[in-house]
């Protein structure tokens, strides 16, 4: 089992529309966890960081849950821009960055 | 301005041949990554260091190596015994070895054996 695993999707949405994505992770040891975006064939760049029980950020809302072992990302009233690859990623002890395989969005007119 | 420069951009390799990708960072952090990424797939970890003259291997270490000789610089060698190497790799750097700090990508280099 992977430690961090994410559904691929697509996930095709319209504009407007509110989509959230999950990320389950293994290691019952991670302290910290962060969402990060990443378009075509470009890097990854931080999002938003999960701190404790969640944060939001404008549109986006991320929560933990810890005892079930996941996180997840809410995006509401999409925008075509949103459109990219959204990557969970857990950092557990000794700083190693786990990252899921990352969830495709596609915000369409 | 400060940030993780990764050179370079692209990079076309023979059959046979080493190749090294560089990787510097001005942010002075301590921890520095390197990933690789298939088309449509995650990033998988290749080797990491935590400090100075310090690095382990990841998920997916056989066919590199890397060195880790002064804090800014972290360069990745692909060698011949890598089967397999076309890919998108991706530099990181972090603050430090505790937990709880991001990481900071550079552009990545794309690398395409020839």
């Amino acid at each position: 089992r992977k430690e961090v695993e994410q559904d691929p999707g697509p996930f095709n949405v319209p504009e407007g529309a509110t989509v959230a994505f999950n990320c389950t992770y293994s290691n019952s040891a991670s302290q910290s966890f962060f969402w990060y975006r990443q378009d075509c064939r470009k890097e990854p760049k931080l999002l938003m960081s999960v701190y404790s029980s969640g944060n939001e950020d404008g549109r986006f809302t991320a929560q933990l849950n810890r005892a079930s072992q996941y996180i997840s990302l809410l995006i509401r009233d999409s925008k075509l821009s949103d459109s990219a690859t959204y990557l969970c990623v857990g950092n557990n002890a000794g700083n190693m960055l786990t990252f899921g395989g990352g969830t495709r969005l596609m915000v369409k007119p | 301005d400060g940030g993780i420069t990764q050179s370079p951009k692209y990079l076309f390799r023979k059959e046979g041949q080493n190749v090294t990708l560089s990787c510097e960072q001005n942010l002075n952090h301590d921890a520095m990554y390197w990933y690789r990424q298939d088309p449509g797939q995650g990033l998988r970890l290749i080797y990491y260091s935590q400090i100075v003259n310090d690095f382990q291997k990841g998920d997916i270490a056989e066919g590199y190596s890397v060195s880790r000789e002064k804090k800014e610089s972290f360069p990745l060698t692909v060698t011949s015994a890598q089967k397999n190497p076309t890919a998108f790799y991706l530099c990181a750097s972090s603050p430090s070895a505790s937990q709880g700090t991001e990481a900071f990508f550079g552009q990545g280099t794309r690398l395409t054996v020839v």
